[in-house]
């Protein structure tokens, strides 16, 4: 069973430049997450989908973040203007359910802002 | 608020060697996970713990659940470089699904 995929794996760009990231989730699982990670620390969750809802974006800055799920199935999540502060590495997990279900996550893109 | 504080930030012992790292918090979590993550992927589960004072082995690793359940600890015997990566703690928090997570140690096991 293929995991959860993600691309590109790195990504550098210009600071005001946009940047799309991509995910396909396990076959079959209906929650997607996208996390943020610093280097040498936790991810921080920044959204949260149940199919194609967004059921906790709360800690997405939306003045220059955006996600969506079309189809309940594939995500993609943008950053538009990037700044330098979002040099991280951007994962994207998905659980078959909520709570303490596994997440399974996927390899993540490092995101260089120059 | 809901914390996980992980000790040490940082560890490097030599191969063979016993270690263990801890995952604290002041508050009570109704389940504990512990991951694992290499550099250049994601974390990857080991385990999960659900009962006050469990434990739970996976080959070399330990892992135990405090009494109280605000704690956790991670003991491996005989470290391997295969262990090498950062490894978290992460619970769910009390008003929603969302994980918790502690901020990792990392681990260099050198040959």
């Amino acid at each position: 069973e293929a995991g959860v995929v993600q691309s590109p794996r790195y990504k550098i760009i210009e600071k005001k430049q946009p940047v799309a990231f991509w995910c396909n989730p396990i076959s079959g699982h209906n929650t997607l997450y996208w996390y943020l990670q610093n280097l040498g620390q936790g991810p921080e969750l920044l959204i949260r989908y149940e199919n194609e809802e967004a059921v906790d974006d709360s800690q997405l800055p939306k003045d220059r973040f955006s996600a969506e799920r079309l189809k309940g199935v594939d995500s993609t999540l943008k950053i538009q203007p990037a700044e330098l502060g979002d040099s991280a590495v951007y994962l994207c997990a998905s659980s078959a359910g909520l709570g303490t279900d596994t997440q399974y996550f996927g390899p993540g893109t490092r995101l260089t802002v120059l | 608020t809901q914390l996980l504080k992980q000790s040490p930030q940082f560890l490097s012992i030599q191969e063979g060697e016993n270690l263990t790292v801890y995952c604290n918090s002041s508050s009570v979590f109704s389940s504990l996970q512990w991951y694992r993550q290499e550099p250049g992927e994601g974390p990857v589960l080991l385990v999960t713990v659900v009962t006050g004072g469990e434990v739970k082995k996976l080959k070399r690793l330990t892992f135990q659940f405090g009494d109280a359940r605000k704690d956790s600890s991670l003991h491996i015997t005989a470290a391997q470089p295969g262990d090498t990566g950062l490894y978290l703690c992460a619970g769910p928090r009390d008003s929603n699904y969302q994980l918790i997570w502690g901020a990792g140690t990392k681990l260099i096991i050198k040959p």
